[in-house]
């Protein structure tokens, strides 16, 4: 299975500041078919988990454009800008190149 | 839209069923997945199938045990459980594909414990 290592795994922010995670993957996830099949889910505590990102830096709907994704290959990063309250959460990377889908251990985001 | 139901408590050995009603989407165009998340901890894949159902693919910890299905004339996708062991307690969520699956967004799941 492609193994997904986040960093870090507690960030403490200030309100208004950046935040920034990494994840990176085992093995390339570029698919057989040209697409990188990296996402970033949202989860609130009590909540199902929200897609925020999907390939790589594709914004879902909704989600505010303070949430930015970018990355190839092995390396990605998930960026928040000017963070807000409602930011805090656990923030996870995954992958669905190869199946198993499999999925970061997660960062803890809350405000300092 | 999609609800999780089935969940309970049941003895290690033991034996759930799952459901997960759609709606809102062409469910019968759509891979689907179950996802589980045990407490405190991470979010794990445990099985998926495609849109007819025909295919289906497990992780190594499921395999032998778990069986997903699916009724697209009933919008609802399965997952049964047997030979349950207490590693298996999780809250588990049904999503919408697999690539880049989408969960319920009011979503809770449904939590299965595994004790004696």
């Amino acid at each position: 299975d492609v193994v997904m290592t986040q960093s870090p795994l507690s960030l403490p922010v200030t309100l208004g500041q950046s935040a920034s995670i990494s994840c990176r993957s085992s093995q390339s996830l570029v698919h057989r078919d040209g697409n990188t099949y990296l996402n970033w889910f949202q989860q609130r505590p009590g909540q199902s988990p929200r897609r925020l990102i999907y390939k790589v830096s594709n914004r879902d709907s909704g989600v505010p454009d303070r949430f930015s994704g970018s990355g190839s290959g092995t390396d990605f990063t998930l960026k928040i800008s000017r963070v807000e309250a409602e930011d805090v959460g656990v923030y996870y990377c995954m992958q669905g190149t190869q199946w198993p889908g499999t999925f970061g251990q997660g960062t803890k985001v809350e405000i300092k | 839209q999609l609800v999780e139901s089935g969940g309970g408590l049941v003895q290690p050995g033991g034996s759930l069923r799952l459901s997960c009603a759609a709606s809102k989407f062409t469910f019968s165009t759509y891979w689907m997945s179950w996802v589980r998340q045990a407490p405190g901890r991470g979010l794990e894949f445990v099985a998926n199938i495609n849109p007819d159902g025909s295919e289906t693919s497990y992780v190594d910890s499921s395999k032998g045990r778990f069986t997903i299905s699916r009724d697209n004339a009933k919008n609802s996708l399965y997952l049964q459980m047997n030979s349950l062991r207490v590693e298996d307690t999780a809250v588990y969520y049904c999503a919408r594909r697999i690539m880049t699956p989408l969960f319920d967004p009011r979503g809770q799941g449904t939590l299965v414990i595994v004790s004696s």
